[in-house]
This record gives C-alpha cells, structure tokens and sequence, in this order.
C-alpha cells in the first residue's frame, strides 16, 4: 500500500520568502510523486511530477521539488512566494502501473503575507 | 482541449431529493475518478472506473451513492435520497491509460444539502 504525509496542515510565509512544503511517501514499489495546487473554488492542477529520471524536477509558476529516495521525500520550494501562491498543496503518490488511483496528501495551506 | 467537464456546477437541493452530478472525462481518456472534499475528511476518492468498468467503489459512503460510466466520454453521480452531510464539492478526474498517471481534474460541483 502507498500513503502519504504533509507535514503541517497550514503553512503561512512573507512575501518573498523561502516556501518549502513537506512531503514523505511510503511506497513499496518505485514511486512516481506529483504535487498539485488548488486555489479557491477550483480544481486541483498539477504543479510537477515525477516519474523516473532526474530527481530535481521543476513545474510551473517557479516551483521545484527533489525527489529523495533515501529519505522518501518529496518537498516543493519556491525561492521566493508571492502573494498569488496561497492555495492548498497536494502531495500525491502512485505506482507506475497506469492502473490505480494516486494516493493523497491531506494537503497544506499556503498563505502568503504581504 | 475542453479539459474535464462537470455540471452543474452548483446545485442546492432539499433533504431527501435525488442528486445527479455529470462528468465528461477528457477525450481519449481511459480512467475516471470521483472525489468528495469537505472541510472535515478533506479530499476523498469515491470510485474509480478504467476503461468504463469500476474498478473500486469502496470509498462511496453509503447505498445511497452510486455511480455510472456507460460510455467512454460520460459518468454519473447520483445521491438518493440526498442528506445535509452529503454537503461538499464534488470533483470528476480523468486520466489516460499512459505511463505518468496523471490525474486531471474538473472544475467540480458544489452540492449543498438543505
């Protein structure tokens, strides 16, 4: 079975700030890992993900994530957050199969201060 | 691309009416997944389809909820009777049946149950 954990249900930054998102997955398999973002009264879109290859991965609107295997993390940093990146995160895992559901985070909430 | 497509996207009804929320998944897409996201329980997967067969419905609540894909480009939701806490945002997702999983999402409907 896969899980995820998202350390800290709310996270609040200054603009401009360092943003660092926590992530750890359990997988017994070799995982792929994605994070989406969700803004109010929306949808989840996906920010980044990965699947195999380079571990430094890089999505969009500046954020970036390192999948480490060693510690089965998997955080998203943005050097510096502006006030248009509060919104909740989802971290999320699944196998490479194509054929079962990614596995949530519980999410965190973002909030920028100006 | 149209993207995930659901209606309505609002809907307020009385206890004990019957819900029908609507999906058309993206075009070419083999997976659909719907989700519950409330405040308390956060982002929950109901059920999930692949190639128009449920594959998983052990998250829908109850008897009262049960869901169709009786083709490859529409799905249903359907609540009955309807209650106060089946009160949430209601999200369709789709995916194709491709190595990186990822999941696209709709825009959701917000049901309110009076």
């Amino acid at each position: 079975a896969q899980s995820v954990t998202q350390l800290g249900s709310h996270v609040s930054v200054s603009e401009g700030a360092l943003v660092l998102l926590r992530c750890n997955y359990s997988s017994s398999v070799p995982p792929y890992l994605f994070w989406y973002v969700q803004y109010p009264n929306q949808g989840l879109q996906l920010l980044l993900k990965y699947t195999t290859g380079a571990t430094l991965v890089k999505g969009i609107n500046g954020f970036e994530a390192e999948f480490k295997k060693s510690e089965t993390s998997f955080h998203l940093t943005k050097p510096s957050a502006h006030m248009s990146d509060a919104a909740e995160y989802f971290c999320a895992v699944s196998d490479s199969s194509g054929n079962t559901p990614l596995v949530f985070g519980k999410g965190t909430r973002l909030s920028v201060i100006a | 691309d149209a993207g995930v497509i659901q209606s309505p996207r609002h809907e307020v009804t009385e206890m004990g009416q019957e819900v029908t929320l609507r999906c058309k998944p993206i075009s070419g897409h083999n997976s659909l997944f719907w989700y519950r996201q409330t405040m308390m329980r956060g982002l929950e997967l109901l059920i999930y389809f692949n190639n128009n067969v449920p594959i998983d419905d052990s998250g829908m609540p109850e008897d009262r909820f049960s869901a169709k894909m009786p083709n490859a480009s529409f799905s249903t939701l359907k609540i009955q009777p309807s209650e106060p806490r089946d009160s949430a945002v209601y999200f369709c997702a789709s995916r194709a049946g491709t190595s990186g999983n990822e999941q696209f999402f709709g825009p959701g409907t917000r049901l309110t149950v009076l």
